[in-house]
């Protein structure tokens, strides 16, 4: 079991370009968590998302930020026109019932820097 | 879910000596309680965890204590090494909602 996979580990973008970030959840998983940590805090909860629905966005920006977790293939945090705010390292978790009472496992994060 | 409040923000001890984190919460639906430790530059991972049915849980020298009435429960760490030089979060969740998790607690310890 490769555990929770997300790439790339390092993304460089410049202002206003676009960032992808992807996430596999571990195998047998199909609830997806994205948390966001800026330098020095805390994990900060984005968006949940279960195969092909968005069950709890409540962390989300309403702007320029998107999330996704297709059928097939691996879930996907968008952000658009990025900004130097948006300078973070953006951790995926998954778990296998999506409940708040179970262990919730970690990918590598991916570090974007926006310059 | 409701915030958690996780304290100190930082602590430093001497190897050998013992850490305790302590996190507080106010809703009453809670029950289940992780920690997880994030070393520099990697994943949070989980070390230990407690449900709302026990006390306490011990692991080598981890130990968790969970006080439900009060809503608190704490991190204990006996005989710090080196190693144990970490970011640790404690969270928590509930069947009904995802994680919630604390800001931190950085601890070095000192050799």
């Amino acid at each position: 079991n490769a555990g929770v996979m997300q790439n790339p580990r390092h993304l460089v973008r410049r202002r206003g370009q676009e960032a992808r970030l992807r996430c596999s959840p571990m195998k047998g998983h199909s609830h997806v968590y994205w948390y966001r940590q800026l330098p020095e805090e805390g994990l900060k909860f984005m968006v949940y998302l279960q195969k092909e629905n968005i069950i709890d966005e409540s962390g989300m920006p309403k702007e320029r930020f998107s999330a996704e977790f297709p059928k097939e293939g691996p879930s996907i945090l968008r952000i658009q026109q990025v900004v130097r705010g948006d300078s973070a390292a953006y951790f995926c978790a998954s778990s296998a019932t999506g409940k708040g009472d179970t262990e919730a496992f970690f990918g590598q994060g991916t570090r974007l820097t926006v310059v | 879910g409701e915030n958690v409040e996780q304290h100190p923000s930082t602590l430093s001890v001497q190897e050998g000596d013992s850490a305790v984190i302590k996190c507080t919460y106010s809703d009453s639906a809670s029950n289940y309680f992780p920690w997880y430790k994030q070393e520099l530059g990697k994943r949070p991972q989980l070390i230990i965890d407690i449900r709302s049915n026990v006390g306490e849980k011990k692991d080598q020298r981890i130990a968790v204590t969970l006080n439900k009435t009060a809503k608190h429960f704490s991190l204990h760490i006996t005989e710090t090494q080196p190693e144990d030089s970490a970011v640790y979060f404690c969270a928590k969740g509930a069947g009904s909602y995802q994680l919630t998790f604390g800001k931190g607690t950085k601890l070095s310890v000192i050799p």
